[in-house]
């Protein structure tokens, strides 16, 4: 079956401007997380969606917002980008098994964000 | 969830057994030890997890102490291609987020 697909695999945008970034998780998963990797503060999570709400949010400013729709497909948004946002942003899917330590996260190839 | 410390890297000989070992000395009862890669400029892979007993799956072993403090990740017949970044990670059942830590660089050589 097919993976997590994340678009768009590349961009660029300039300081101030505002990006979105899409994921598709594997089909019949009901989670989708999001997760910051940059070198310096390596992997850091953002935030989870299940049933379309906001499980569990990591520590990043309001600037970083995210949804889930209907079909678990999931955006996530970050308004007013700074430098520091350059980043690859991973979105992982999974059951959302509540139960044996909530399941194996697929992840995604990513999206890679650079902000000039 | 329970803070895990890995070495900062390894070197393994392509053929060998790579063991991996993990620290994490906080875990609860209820925490899970999970394992991940993750081969450059790639999405992190899943390999294996477990509570308190060993487990085994097609890609490698995880050999868990008996007072849980301590886990080692084993692939059995390391190739160049296990060459990545090898995270152990401690999830509490019913949190599905991950907090990855720095993770060990295994490096397979020819």
């Amino acid at each position: 079956k097919a993976g997590v697909t994340q678009t768009p695999r590349y961009l660029i945008k300039t300081r101030g401007q505002q990006v979105t970034l899409s994921c598709s998780p594997i089909s019949g998963h009901r989670s989708v997380s999001w997760y910051q990797q940059t070198p310096g503060q390596g992997l850091q999570f953002l935030f989870e969606y299940f049933s379309e709400t906001q499980r569990n949010k990591g520590n990043f400013p309001g600037r970083f917002s995210g949804r889930q729709f209907s079909n678990s497909r999931s955006e996530m948004n970050v308004s007013t980008l700074e430098l520091g946002d350059s980043a690859l942003y991973l979105c992982a899917s999974s059951l959302g098994l509540a139960q044996g330590g909530g399941g194996e996260l697929f992840f995604g190839e990513g999206s890679r964000l650079t902000v000039l | 969830d329970a803070k895990t410390t890995q070495p900062p890297s390894m070197d393994c000989a392509e053929g060998r057994a790579a063991n991996l070992p993990c620290n994490h000395s906080t875990i609860s009862g209820n925490e899970y030890v999970y394992w991940y890669r993750q081969i450059h400029s790639q999405g992190p892979q899943y390999i294996i997890h477990g509570l308190k007993n060993n487990e085994t799956n097609e890609m490698a072993s995880l050999i868990i102490t008996e007072d849980r403090k301590s886990s080692t990740l084993i692939l059995p017949h390391a190739t160049l291609r296990d060459t990545a970044v090898y995270y152990c990670i401690v999830r509490n059942t019913g949190r599905r987020a991950l907090t990855f830590g720095s993770g060990t660089r295994l490096q397979v050589q020819p």
